[in-house]
């Protein structure tokens, strides 16, 4: 069975600060990762994904992340982040094409002024 | 660009009643996925069908009930619903079998009460 583990419930940062939301996860097979950020009341939103090819992914508002084999890490970065950028971030997995997603406990980041 | 529907948005039932959540998939995607988000939790997947048939099935419970119509549109039916019926539940869907379309696009919710 696969799981996905957020190391951090709660990230609080300041604003223009760099920020990583960590993300392992367990797999006996190949997966596909993916990001996606839940604002306030609102649907999930993709952010990123790695399918295969080149680790390191770059998404929208600035986000990116790094897919890592042999930690079985999925790490998201972001150089400078800005208050709208409060939000509720999952990491998440599929390990069939067109198969359900797993996700983990979600990292809520707050960015203060 | 067209997103996910679902409808209602909002509902609010009392314990024992029946539901009915519509999802009304982007164009063209044949796949449609069901998830839970419980307060404070993670989305739990709970069922998916693939061109109108059942794809994958995750904790549904057996009290609930799901289908695909000809048109790709989805309904959740919830019977004798029960307080920890309360959640958020997202409708998702892709053209998941096109190579590299893998991604699931999601719906707003259906923000659902049950008092």
């Amino acid at each position: 069975a696969q799981s996905v583990t957020q190391l951090d419930s709660q990230v609080p940062v300041f604003e223009e600060a760099p920020v990583e939301l960590r993300c392992n996860y367990s797999s006996s097979v190949s997966v596909y990762l993916f990001w996606y950020v839940q604002y306030p009341n609102q649907g999930l939103q993709l952010l990123l994904k790695y399918l295969s090819g080149s680790t390191l992914v770059k998404g929208i508002n600035g986000f990116e992340a790094e897919f890592n084999k042999s930690q079985t890490s999925f790490h998201l970065r972001k150089p400078s982040v800005h208050i709208s950028d409060t939000a509720e971030y999952f990491c998440a997995v599929s390990v069939t094409q067109g198969g359900k997603l797993i996700f983990g406990q979600g990292t809520e980041l707050s960015v203060k002024p | 660009a067209a997103g996910v529907i679902q409808s209602p948005r909002h509902l609010i039932k009392e314990k024992r009643e029946t539901a009915t959540l519509k999802c009304y998939p982007i164009p063209r995607h044949d796949t449609v996925y069901w998830y839970q988000q419980g307060p404070g939790q993670d989305p739990q997947f709970l069922i998916s069908f693939y061109e109108k048939m059942q794809s994958d099935k995750g904790s549904i419970p057996d009290r609930f009930s799901a289908q695909q119509f000809s048109d790709y549109h989805s309904e959740l039916n919830m019977s004798s619903l029960e307080l920890g019926d309360s959640a958020l539940y997202f409708c998702a869907s892709s053209p998941a079998y096109i190579r590299g379309q893998e991604t699931q696009y999601f719906g707003p919710g259906t923000r659902l009460l049950v008092l």
